[in-house]
């Protein structure tokens, strides 16, 4: 079985200033990981996996997140944060043997950004 | 991405009635689509696995006379809430699979009065 642990319930900053969402997991097997972001009332987009390859995978509107295996970590980070990031935040995981199936998600991170 | 519409966004009904959401694939086919049950300020809790032209695969603590599940084709699912009470009130998320990611609907609020 798989668990994730995101390790900040809420995490509020200010504008501009640099943020890092944690998040932990747990598994036998491997996995494939993911960050999905969620507005109000509002179903889930998502915002960057980690397939294989790089450990380092990029969003398109600045979002980073490094895939840790050691330490079998994918904290999201921005280096600059903006209003329009408030948000909550969620990391989630599935079994590559069982790719595009079931998602195991953490608990989530409520991301307020603050002027 | 792929697009994954879900309707409606909100509903209202009264207790004893019952309500269905639809779950579609707008761009690509979907065998396998989820439904999820997400409390305030809390994470999604997956209720059930819907296979196209199969019985849905309900987790532990879901009632399955309940919360129908019907996936009659490669890119629609519904969920049905059947005779509806207060305590089912909550915000529905459906998804779709993908490749490797699962693509999500918008979400149906879901208000029994």
């Amino acid at each position: 079985a798989q668990s994730v642990t995101q390790l900040d319930s809420q995490v509020p900053v200010f504008e501009e200033a640099p943020v890092e969402l944690r998040c932990n997991y747990s598994s036998s097997v491997s996995v494939y990981l993911f960050w999905y972001v969620q507005y109000p009332n509002q179903g889930l987009q998502l915002l960057l996996k980690y397939l294989s390859g790089s450990t380092l995978v990029e969003s398109i509107n600045g979002f980073e997140a490094e895939f840790n295996k050691s330490q079998t970590s994918f904290h999201l980070r921005k280096p600059s944060v903006h209003i329009s990031d408030t948000a909550e935040y969620f990391c989630a995981v599935s079994r590559k043997e069982t790719s595009g199936s079931r998602l195991t998600f953490g608990e989530g991170t409520q991301l307020t950004v603050n002027p | 991405g792929a697009v994954v519409s879900q309707h409606p966004s909100w509903v209202i009904c009264k207790s004893g009635t019952s309500v269905k959401i639809e779950c579609r694939s707008l761009d690509f086919q979907a065998t396998t689509m989820f439904w999820y049950r997400q409390f305030p300020k809390q994470s999604l809790m997956l209720m059930a696995t819907s296979n196209e032209g199969s019985k849905a695969t309900y987790e532990q603590g879901v009632e399955k006379d309940k919360f129908l599940i019907n996936h009659a084709s490669l890119t629609l699912s519904t969920l049905t809430v059947t005779s509806a009470h207060p305590e089912d009130s909550s915000f529905y998320i459906c998804s779709a699979k993908g490749q490797f990611e699962a693509f999500f609907g918008q979400g149906t609020r879901l208000t029994v009065v």
